[in-house]
């Protein structure tokens, strides 16, 4: 029982790096979600995808890429990475929309930007 | 614009007493609300949810939550808390308002006295 894996989960990048957090389901999800939680906040979302080939950005997708090219992956992309992206990322996936189910979450990727 | 409110940042439990977590949302169209628990180190896990009917509904671990229309609440309760129950709270609302994207509160910490 897999459930949703990403990696990696610990990351120290400097500032202008550029890294793949890798995110794969075995649930056979359609929606698949990434997240950042930081301190003393709620998660927000970062970009969704309703299936493979569709992507949309959430509320804070800016310095940040995705892609789905299968129902199972959905990585995110960070080009020039920078301080403020500093947060631990949340991968999560849903049979279908969010009001007739619930969604599963990995473990978190923690990442720090120096 | 949509908003979710958990007052209490932290909130300090012995064990066996109970426990009430408070969650307050702005929203105008019907809500679907529910509440995830993040234990440390971990991915959030959904303890239950309300979509429709019966205001109080029944969680896994134990855990209720009643929803309250008039107070635009959904507080979640729990009876006899264990040392087990050390985590982090997290309530969530969807609607149409928000395009069936969730909305989260920033969270409250329990924690528990033996």
């Amino acid at each position: 029982n897999a459930g949703v894996t990403q990696t990696p989960k610990f990351r120290i990048l400097k500032i202008g790096q550029s890294m793949t957090l890798q995110c794969t389901q075995d649930m056979n999800h359609n929606y698949m979600y990434w997240y950042r939680q930081d301190p003393g906040m709620g998660l927000k979302l970062i970009y969704y995808s309703v299936g493979a080939g569709i992507t949309d950005k959430g509320e804070v997708p800016n310095g940040y890429n995705v892609s789905r090219s299968t129902t199972e992956d959905f990585p995110l992309r960070l080009e020039l990475a920078a301080p403020s992206q500093t947060s631990v990322y949340f991968c999560a996936s849903s049979l279908g929309r969010v009001d007739t189910g619930e969604l599963f979450f990995g473990e978190g990727s923690r990442l720090t930007v120096l | 614009a949509q908003s979710v409110t958990q007052p209490d940042i932290h909130i300090t439990v012995s064990e066996g007493a109970s426990l009430e977590l408070r969650c307050n949302y702005s929203y105008g169209a019907t809500p679907y609300l529910f509440w995830y628990v993040q234990s440390p180190g971990q991915g959030l896990q959904l303890l239950l949810k309300y979509f429709s009917g019966d205001t109080l509904v029944q969680g896994i671990k134990g855990f209720e939550a009643e929803f309250k229309r008039s107070q635009s609440s959904f507080n979640l309760r729990k009876p006899s808390v264990h040392w087990s129950d050390a985590a982090e709270y997290f309530c969530a609302v969807t609607s149409l308002d928000s395009n069936y994207q969730l909305i989260w509160g920033a969270g409250t910490k329990l924690i528990i006295k033996p």
